[in-house]
């Protein structure tokens, strides 16, 4: 059973147009994060949510924003994709706090995102 | 600046040998350890982790080692199968409030051959 799911599997976006993508998850792990992979590069994280805190990473553009309404939810949107952002998008969940400091993330099978 | 490494970027092996993989990381806040596998167009799956107070951890064909004092882990696949080709990436966490953000090497493409 999937316990990270992100939707949709594949996304083709117009340059500039707006895109959300989405990611759902059944382990009610407090984290989930957004990466961004872009080929033969290592996985490089956008932000995370620890509960309803938002954290973004130093270098995310602006361009990029993430929601979490709910500990099951977490949406990525890209404001205005240009070429440069066309990669793997992945979305990973942990349970981290007290007794749970040491252990891995699960991640859903992520979002390949065209721009054309 | 890259705080996780993977020099390697292919790996080839014959199936029933060993495969060895390496990893190098600068960051002494990193205590917790992973190595994931990742097939194309998926996500990446958990193999097998270790923590910083161990120097190894074994789990079924899968051997992590760590070496603190020259920041170097590496994963052991005993024997290999052609059903381990992928890519595989090392990543590391550091402790404290964190939130546990994981850092990921490049990966290295793992190819068993029959």
């Amino acid at each position: 059973d999937a316990m990270v799911i992100q939707n949709p599997r594949y996304q083709v976006t117009q340059f500039g147009k707006p895109v959300t993508l989405s990611c759902s998850q059944t382990l009610n792990h407090n984290v989930m994060y957004w990466y961004q992979q872009k080929s033969s590069q290592a996985p490089k994280l956008l932000f995370h949510y620890y509960d309803k805190d938002f954290n973004n990473e130093a270098d995310t553009p602006d361009n990029f924003q993430s929601r979490r309404p709910n500990t099951s939810f977490c949406f990525l949107d890209i404001r205005s994709p240009g070429l440069g952002d066309a990669a793997m998008y992945l979305c990973a969940t942990r349970p981290v706090g007290g007794h749970s400091m040491n252990t891995e993330a699960f991640f859903g099978q992520g979002t390949r995102l065209t721009v054309v | 600046d890259q705080q996780v490494k993977q020099n390697s970027p292919s790996l080839s092996v014959q199936e029933g040998r060993i495969s060895i993989l390496n990893c190098d990381y600068t960051n002494s806040m990193f205590d917790y350890f992973l190595w994931y596998k990742k097939y194309p167009a998926e996500g990446p799956t958990f193999l097998i982790s270790i923590s910083s107070i161990k120097d190894k951890n074994e789990d079924g064909r899968f051997t992590v080692f760590l070496n603190k004092s020259a920041k170097h882990l590496s994963l052991h696949i005993v024997p290999s199968q052609p059903g381990d080709s992928a890519v595989y990436f090392c990543a590391a966490s550091p402790g404290g409030t964190s939130y546990g953000k994981l850092t990921f090497g490049q990966g290295t493409i793992l190819t068993v051959h029959p």
